[in-house]
């Protein structure tokens, strides 16, 4: 099983319904991160948290929240998913430092009509 | 603004070696990391820099120029397995990742 795990995988939703993109980890980190990937960027961070009571805006929270249920679990919303929304988004932790590696999960591929 | 530049594409054939670039702009410096991605998966850990230098680990190798502003993954010995992209990302002075867009790179027989 993957240490970082991602549901769903894929979903192809319309434009106004709410979203949640579930992430959970069995690595014990206690950093979490939501990133979002499109064609021709880079991955751009769109929250991220740092324990269960510390959570952070990325570059791209606009239109995104988000909740960590536990040290394990860090789940993305879309309250009112739109089209330019349409991307790769991927989960990852992190150590405790300021340097260590991410630890990706495998991406859930989100479609918005 | 922060900014880092890879080559979009490259192609390189089996068995050559292959040097992917990776120059950056960026409020502060605290290392800088190079990530594979295969195409519809997550990205991989490769290698890590925050000296000067370079550092090999097996067929891959990173190295760091920080006064340059610049790195580069040399490949060798290239097998088609190593057809994805290639991620840099550089570590700036809050702590955050800054990405860039990646470097596809195809391998031919």
């Amino acid at each position: 099983d993957a240490d970082v795990t991602q549901t769903p995988r894929n979903r192809i939703t319309k434009t106004g319904k709410r979203i949640m993109l579930e992430c959970s980890q069995t690595k014990g980190h206690d950093r979490m991160y939501w990133y979002r990937q499109d064609p021709g960027l880079g991955l751009r961070l769109i929250y991220y948290s740092f324990d269960v009571k510390d959570i952070n805006k990325g570059e791209i929270s606009d239109g995104y929240s988000v909740s960590r249920q536990a040290q394990a679990k860090f789940s993305l919303s879309l309250e009112s998913a739109i089209p330019n929304q349409t991307a790769l988004y991927f989960c990852a932790t992190r150590t405790g430092t300021d340097t260590g590696e991410l630890f990706f999960g495998e991406g859930s591929r989100l479609t918005v009509l | 603004g922060q900014n880092i530049d890879q080559p979009t594409e490259m192609t390189a054939t089996e068995g050559a070696i292959v040097q992917i670039n990776c120059t950056y702009q960026t409020s502060g410096f605290n290392g800088l990391f190079w990530y594979q991605q295969h195409a519809g998966e997550a990205p991989t850990f490769l290698s890590y820099n925050v000296l000067d230098g370079l550092e090999e680990k097996g067929r891959f190798s990173s190295f760091l120029s920080r006064s340059k502003g610049y790195s580069y993954l040399l490949l060798k010995e290239l097998q088609m397995k190593d057809s994805a992209s290639y991620l840099c990302a550089v570590v700036d002075s809050n702590y955050q990742l800054i990405w860039g867009a990646g470097t596809k790179l195809i391998i031919k027989p």
